[in-house]
């Protein structure tokens, strides 16, 4: 089993809806949580850190369950813009451990 | 603004032939890391260092190897290289307080023919 996981996507979502997506991550001593976004051709960019109070950035709401060992990002009123690879990223022991990444994909 | 800089966007080489990829970090970052990425599979880790002179094997070193000889910059050295090493570099850096968060350059596409 991957030490963290990704529905590779693509998410085709229309512009202004609400989109979720979830990461799984299979060791339990993991520490710290991002989600980083990667538009095409480009390199990666942190988004946002996970806290494990849940967090919000304007549209942006992350969310970490110790419990079910996920962490999600949910995006409200999606814009055209926000169409990139979404990188779930895991922190543990000093290792930074990348998921593969979901593709969405906003429609016009 | 934090900036890595990779010193080319596209390279490319013929098998055999020495390969450097440099990167120059300008924010006094301790940790430098060295990515490929491949379609399908995601971002993998080559080397990363926490210090001058130090450097640590990631999770594909064979092939690869590194130098920092000062604190901003990191190379990434393709000893012989191969037409499997034909990938997309990545060269990342970050503080010693907050490791996780990464600030990548724009990427080197290297070819081998």
């Amino acid at each position: 089993r991957k030490e963290v996981e990704q529905d590779p996507g693509p998410f085709n979502v229309p512009e202004g809806a609400t989109v979720a997506f979830n990461c799984t991550y299979s060791n339990s001593a993991s520490q710290s949580f991002f989600w980083y976004r990667q538009d095409c051709r480009k390199e990666p960019k942190l988004l946002m850190s996970v806290y494990s109070s849940g967090n919000e950035d304007g549209r942006f709401t992350a969310q970490l369950n110790r419990a079910s060992q996920y962490i999600s990002l949910l995006i409200r009123d999606s814009k055209l813009s926000d169409s990139a690879t979404y990188l779930c990223v895991v922190n543990r022991d000093d290792k930074i451990i990348f998921g593969k990444g979901t593709r969405l994909h906003i429609l016009p | 603004d934090v900036k890595v800089t990779q010193s080319s966007r596209y390279l490319v080489k013929r098998t055999g032939e020495k390969v450097f990829l440099e990167c120059v970090q300008d924010m006094d970052h301790e940790n430098m890391f060295w990515y490929r990425q491949d379609p399908g599979l995601g971002l993998r880790l080559i080397y990363f260092s926490y210090d001058v002179k130090m450097k640590e094997k990631g999770d594909i070193p064979e092939g690869y190897s590194v130098s920092r000889e000062k604190k901003e910059r990191f190379s990434l050295i393709l000893e012989s290289a191969s037409t499997n090493q034909t990938s997309m570099y990545l060269c990342a850096s970050s503080t010693g307080q907050e490791g996780a968060k990464l600030f990548f350059g724009s990427g080197t596409q290297l070819s081998v023919l």
